[in-house]
C-alpha cells in the first residue's frame, strides 16, 4: 500500500530552526508537495520538489532524496505565526496526491 | 481575486436529510477535487474531476455524489447523510497545463464543517 509518514507533533522555540521529516512509500513518484495549514483554515502551498536536492524559498527550504523516499521541510528564524500543521503530499504514478496526516508545529516564545 | 468558494461553511443536519455543498472556482481550472479531513487521518480524496462531465472516484467515495456540468462548479452531494460523514470538507482546484507537474498547485476553499446528528 501507499504510505506517507510524518511526526504527529513537534515543538520549537521562536527564533530557532526546526526540521519536519516526511518519508514515503508510493506507487511511482511525480513530485512531493509541502502545504501549510493553520488551525481551521485551508491548506496553502509551500513548496514542490521533483528532483533530489534542496529548494530554498526565504525562511523555508525543502529537501528531497528520491532514493531514500525522504523529504524534509526546514523552517528558519521561527515566528509565532509559523504555528500550524505542515502537510506532506506525494504525487504517485497515476498523478494522484497521497497525503500524510500532517505535523502540528507548536512554537513557544 | 482568484479563489475557490465553498458553501455552506458550517452545517448541522440530521441523518438522511439530503444536502449539497457547493464549490465554485474563478480561475478557469480544469481539475477540481473534494477532500474530507478527519483528525489523525489527513486529507482523503472523495471525488475528483479532470474537466467538464469527467468525474472519478477517490479513496473514500461511498455515500457521496458529484457532478461537473460547468467548468467552474463542482458540487458535493450527500444523498442520505450519516454520522460517519461528520467531517471537515475541502474543495480544491488546479490547472493541468501541460500535464501533471509542479504547476498543479492546489488552491483550496475555506472548508465546510459538517455535523450529521
Amino acid at each position: 500500500g501507499q504510505n506517507i509518514d510524518q511526526p504527529t507533533e513537534m515543538t520549537a522555540t521562536e527564533g530557532a530552526i526546526v526540521q519536519i521529516n516526511c518519508t514515503y512509500q508510493t506507487s511511482g513518484f511525480n513530485g512531493l508537495f509541502w502545504y501549510q495549514q493553520h488551525a481551521g483554515e485551508a491548506p496553502t502551498f509551500l513548496s514542490y520538489n521533483v528532483l533530489d536536492g534542496l529548494e530554498e524559498k526565504g525562511r523555508f527550504s525543502s529537501f528531497l532524496s528520491r532514493s531514500k523516499g525522504y523529504s524534509y521541510l526546514l523552517l528558519k528564524e521561527l515566528q509565532m505565526k509559523d504555528s500550524a500543521s505542515y502537510l506532506c503530499a506525494v504525487m504517485d504514478s497515476n498523478y494522484q496526491l497521497i497525503w500524510g496526516a500532517g505535523t502540528k508545529l507548536i512554537i513557544k516564545p | 481575486e482568484a479563489q475557490v468558494t465553498q458553501n455552506p461553511r458550517y452545517l448541522i443536519t440530521v441523518t438522511g436529510k439530503k444536502l449539497t455543498v457547493t464549490c465554485s472556482q474563478n480561475m478557469n481550472h480544469e481539475y477540481m477535487s473534494w477532500y474530507r479531513q478527519d483528525p489523525g487521518l489527513g486529507l482523503r480524496q472523495i471525488y475528483y474531476s479532470m474537466n467538464v462531465e469527467v468525474t472519478d472516484k477517490g479513496d473514500v467515495p461511498e455515500g457521496y455524489k458529484v457532478s461537473r456540468k460547468e467548468k467552474r462548479n463542482f458540487p458535493l452531494i450527500l444523498e442520505s447523510p450519516s454520522p460517519n460523514q461528520t467531517s471537515l470538507y475541502f474543495c480544491a482546484s488546479s490547472s493541468l497545463g501541460q500535464g501533471f507537474s509542479g504547476a498543479n498547485v492546489l488552491t483550496f476553499g475555506a472548508g465546510s464543517r459538517l455535523t450529521v446528528l
